[in-house]
């Protein structure tokens, strides 16, 4: 099986300053990872994948995060962040796409 | 082009009932998954259907059951429902029975209160 722990489960961090948010994973086979951001009473939107090939992926807005498979980790960077930035992100792992395995998300506040 | 719809948006049962909830994929998708988001907690899977049968299923009773129909459209039932019960339920929708290459898409999700 795998798992998913994100270490922080609050960021706050103000405007214009940098943000990483930490995710790593674990399993027995390779697995395919995705970071989803949740905005206040809405589901889960996707903001980037890590399928196979470069380790470092972008989405539109800014965001960044490299897949490290000696250290099992998938961190979540953005160099400057906006007051819109402010969500829930969660990390999650499949192996097939048909079970997704989330971690229990980071909180991040920008505080003006 | 519509994206994944849930429906209620919010749900307060007593414990013992049964609920049932329903979800209507994005527009082109044809597998449906379900998850449980707890307060403070990540979504974890229920279970997932793809041409009207269910195809995989998390570590959930058997109280936790669903249907899809020819539309591809899915409910979600739970029967003697227990205060632990009480979440967000997440639709997520996606192509080809679930595909790595085929990202989730999540309706707003439907919160389930039990009292």
């Amino acid at each position: 099986a795998q798992s998913v722990t994100q270490l922080d489960s609050q960021v706050p961090v103000f405007e214009e300053a940098p943000v990483e948010l930490r995710c790593n994973y674990s399993s027995s086979v390779s697995v395919y990872l995705f970071w989803y951001v949740q905005y206040p009473n809405q589901g889960l939107q996707l903001l980037l994948k890590y399928l196979s090939g470069s380790t470092l992926v972008e989405s539109i807005n800014g965001f960044e995060a490299e897949f490290n498979k000696s250290q099992t980790s998938f961190h979540l960077r953005k160099p400057s962040v906006h007051i819109s930035d402010t969500a829930e992100y969660f990390c999650a792992v499949t192996t097939t796409g048909n079970q997704f395995y989330f971690g229990t998300g980071t909180s991040l506040t920008v505080i003006p | 082009d519509a994206g994944v719809t849930q429906s209620p948006t919010h749900l307060i049962k007593t414990r013992g009932q049964q609920v049932t909830l329903r979800c209507s994929p994005k527009s082109g998708h044809d597998t449906v998954s379900w998850y449980q988001q707890a307060l403070g907690q990540g979504p974890q899977f229920i279970f997932q259907y793809y041409e009207e049968e269910e195809r995989q299923r998390g570590n959930f009773p058997d109280r936790f059951s669903g249907h899809q129909f020819p539309n591809y459209s899915s409910e979600l039932n739970v029967n003697a429902l227990l205060l632990g019960d009480s979440a967000l339920y997440l639709c997520a929708s996606s192509l080809d029975g679930g595909s790595y290459n085929s990202p989730l898409h999540f309706g707003n999700g439907t919160r389930l209160t039990v009292t």
